[in-house]
Parts: C-alpha cells; structure tokens; sequence
C-alpha cells in the first residue's frame, strides 16, 4: 500500500548547498511529476517523465533538474539552492496523461527551507 | 495564457451549504476537476466534469458549463472535518493539469 514515497519529508539547507529529492512509486505507473507549491499560488509542475529514460521541462524548470532511470523512481536535484526555492515539493504519478486528471497519485510533500 | 480564478478564502457554518466558483481559462479543454487539501497534506482528488452540467457524489457535487469556462462545487451538510483548500483544476488540450490556487474554506461551529 506504499503508492508514492518521496524523502526527504523536511530539509533545511543554506544558500548554495545542492540536494535531492527522491520518489519512488509502486504502481507501475508510466508517468511520473514534480510539482512545487507556494502560497497564493496553484501546483506548478516543475518537470516530468512519460517513461524510463525521458524527462521534460514543465511550467518552472530553472534551478532543478530530475532523472528517471528506473521505471519507479523519479530523482529532483537542485545543484545550487536558492532561498526562491523554498517551497512544498510534491511527486506524483499516473498511467498515463489522460487519465492523470482523477487517477493521480501524489507523494506526502517534501517541505524544503533554503536560509 | 491559462488561468484558473477561484476565491482565496469562504467561511461557512457546520451543516450549511457553501457553493465554491471557480473559472478558468485553458488551451483546449479535456477536463475540470476539484481536489481537497488539508493543511500539511497532498491534494486528493474529489470530482471530474467533462460534460456540462451537475456530478453528484454524496455530499459533495459539482457543476460545469464550458460555454462560460465556469464551474463550481457545492458541499451540502458541511462538517468541521470539511475545513480544507479546494482547488479547481482544468486539463488543456495538451492533457496538462492547470491547478487553480485553491480555496480556503473555513467551518464554524
């Protein structure tokens, strides 16, 4: 009954210290998602994957970058932290982007303070 | 460019009916959704309209008409454990989700 994990739960890093962020789903899914989330703001997805091997930019890609290299992991780096990368990290899953409108799966948010 | 409105914040009384609007504007359209999140939680997913008009779940139901880009979700017998954001969500013609800020909705005793 795992669905979708992601580790960290919380971090706090400094100004330039780099980190990454790990989900890990167990449904088999083909699509895989990072979203961040800001007060007064909805979702963005940061980027992507349609598959083992594939990643794609979403809505707010700069300062981060993932890596799918197995089918059930889902890999979010930040190379160099900004405090503009404060935010709540959610990871997420579907069978494919048709459907991930009702039948996403959503990890429990990474919470992450860059001082 | 794609936008989703819906208010910041509705404050309702337990066992009421609160109506929560929502619109939005989107590259195509293949969907409209309304998710619950509590504080500290992922978002859940509550209801889909495709087609126009009313989806009933319980108590919870929720309206569309995309000749207005328009929707709404209408929770009936509201209880405390109500108290969450609801965000609207539409999916364009790309099957990208455009998630709305949310709302805050807020039940008194």
């Amino acid at each position: 009954n795992a669905g979708v994990t992601q580790t960290p739960k919380f971090r706090v890093l400094k100004t330039g210290q780099s980190m990454t962020l790990l989900c890990a789903q167990d449904m088999n899914h083909e699509y895989m998602y990072w979203y961040r989330q800001d007060p007064g703001m909805g979702l963005r997805l940061i980027h992507y994957s349609v598959g083992e091997g594939t990643t794609a930019k979403g809505e707010v890609p700069d300062g981060y970058n993932v890596s799918r290299l197995k089918k059930q992991n889902f890999l979010l780096g930040l190379e160099s932290a900004a405090p503009s990368q404060t935010s709540v990290y959610f990871c997420a899953s579907s069978k494919d982007d048709r459907v991930a409108g009702n039948t996403i799966y959503f990890g429990e948010g990474s919470w992450l303070t860059v001082v | 460019g794609q936008n989703i409105d819906q208010p910041t914040e509705m404050t309702a009384t337990e066992g009421a009916i609160v109506q929560i609007n929502c619109t939005y504007q989107t590259s195509g359209f293949n969907g409209l959704f309304w998710y619950q999140q509590h504080a500290g939680e992922a978002p859940t997913f509550l209801s889909y309209n495709v087609l126009d008009g009313l989806e009933e779940k319980g108590r919870f139901s929720s309206f569309l008409s995309r000749s207005k880009g328009y929707s709404y979700l209408l929770l009936k017998e509201l209880q405390m454990k109500d108290s969450a954001s609801y965000l609207c969500v539409s999916m364009d013609s790309n099957y990208q989700l455009i998630w709305g800020a949310g709302t805050k909705l807020i039940i008194k005793p």
